[in-house]
């Protein structure tokens, strides 16, 4: 089955700065998705991102699917984006796999 | 309102004792998952219905149980929980993503079940 790393497994920030997310995953995926786990342990999608790039807000995503990886890209951070952020890959017609999340600590 | 809702949110019990997590959908999706994420963070897949059919089996333990008595709703059942069972278990619905390809089904969580077993 698809191998899916995310990397960095830490992070901390402080409010304002930028961060970049990345998963890296072994073979084809026919989907790709961001999601992010508050500190509630709620999990909220952010995209559904086969290929190209999205943005909603200050959050934008990139999936270069050819060169399987794709980015998140957290800009002018907030304390309220802390939390787990996971990407999962579809493998076969409805399976998710995930990677194992980067844990963002941001700091006021 | 709530697209996917679980209950109960918490669930404490001994083990040996049989539990049932409910899962139920609102968004029309044919589709339902359980998935589980253990004490490190870690996502896993247990189970797929489709239409009310098993679609996905994950090497889980006999133990437990799917059933899916329409295509709104997923039940997960245990039996005889372990200490090991002690997860958040995580229902979760797709649907075919209007104008993409066959495959392309965006799944949507459930808030989560936190199965504590003593």
């Amino acid at each position: 089955g698809i191998q899916v790393e995310q990397s960095p497994p830490d992070l901390i920030l402080q409010e304002g700065a930028n961060s970049t997310l990345r998963c890296n995953f072994s073979d084809s995926v026919n989907n790709l998705q961001w999601f992010h786990q508050n500190p509630w342990g709620q999990l909220i999608n952010l995209f559904y991102i086969p290929s190209g790039t999205k943005q909603n807000g200050r959050l934008s995503a990139t999936t270069v699917a050819t060169e399987r990886y794709s980015l998140l890209y957290i800009s002018s951070s907030q304390t309220t984006d802390s939390g787990v952020y996971f990407c999962a890959g579809k493998e076969g017609a409805q399976k998710l796999v995930f990677g194992q999340g980067t844990r963002l600590t941001i700091n006021p | 309102d709530t697209a996917v809702s679980q209950t109960p949110k918490y669930l404490v019990t001994q083990m040996g004792n049989d539990k049932s997590i409910k899962c139920e959908q609102n968004l029309g999706h044919d589709t339902m998952y359980w998935y589980k994420q253990d004490s490190k963070k870690f996502l896993k897949i247990m189970f797929s219905y489709n239409n009310k059919e098993l679609i996905i089996n994950e090497t889980v333990p006999n133990r437990f149980s799917p059933k899916s008595p329409d295509k709104a709703h997923l039940n997960l059942h245990i039996n005889s929980l372990e200490l090991g069972d002690s997860a958040v278990y995580f229902c979760a619905s797709s649907h075919p993503t209007a104008g993409g390809p066959l495959f392309s089904y965006e799944q949507y969580f459930g808030p989560g079940t936190r199965l504590t077993v003593t």
